[in-house]
């Protein structure tokens, strides 16, 4: 399978305790990014990368959450201290921009839900 | 900023009866427009889109047609199945960075 893949699937943890999600994006895809997505909502942007380059990141990333992409591969989330409201399902997309085949289309990953107690 | 409001579910519906989801949205430029769709258990894929004013996008029996002038991207289907329970989310893109707005989905359950 050459999709997204996310790890792990599913995260049940205590209230301060700090978690880390990986994502592995489609190969060549040279975007990524983290979308957040709460129980009946859409999927809200977090933050996303060109190779290992940050280049946005959404007022909902508070100090306590950090992204990161070292080799322009994969990408870790991590959330310290964690909260029950950072109980989600964190979703990881990619894109290999291109004029000539471009559709802005984002291959999404089937994400990692988050549960705090 | 950018920003997607689409009809509140959930929606029910039965077989072979006819489906719309209703879409607006609102941009400072001239984005694309998606549906995506979320399968039970399943991540989000794409539906259908469209890259300008007119366009219109299809697939699976499923159409929506951007239009620039009411700022919506209806997305219809004329005879629904089963398989068609999701979630649909209708999203808007910026050219430059690819980031999408997500409207809040709409939950479409079809009964046999």
């Amino acid at each position: 399978d050459t999709g997204v893949s996310q790890d792990p699937r599913h995260k049940i943890t205590k209230r301060g305790q700090n978690v880390t999600f990986r994502c592995d994006p489609i190969s060549e895809h040279n975007r990524l990014y983290w979308y957040r997505q709460t129980l009946g909502q859409g999927p809200e942007f977090l933050t996303y990368f060109q190779n290992e380059a940050q280049l946005e990141k959404s007022r909902l990333l508070s100090d306590r959450f950090s992204a990161e992409r070292p080799k322009g591969s994969f990408s870790t989330l991590e959330i310290q201290r964690t909260e029950q409201g950072d109980s989600a399902m964190y979703l990881c997309a990619s894109i290999r921009p291109s004029r000539q085949a471009n559709t802005g289309e984002l291959f999404f990953g089937e994400g990692s839900r988050l549960t705090v107690l | 900023g950018d920003s997607v409001t689409q009809m509140e579910g959930p929606v029910t519906l039965s077989e072979e009866a006819f489906l719309t989801i209703n879409c607006t949205y609102t941009a400072t430029g001239y984005p694309s427009l998606f549906w995506y769709v979320q399968y039970p258990g399943e991540g989000l894929q794409l539906l259908l889109k469209a890259t300008k004013a007119d366009d219109k996008g299809s697939n699976k029996g499923f159409e929506a047609t951007y239009r620039k002038e009411t700022t919506s991207f209806h997305l219809e289907k004329g005879s629904v199945q089963v398989s068609d329970s999701a979630v649909y989310f209708c999203a808007l893109s910026d050219r430059d960075d690819y980031k999408l707005s997500f409207g809040a989905g709409t939950t479409v359950t079809v009964r046999a």
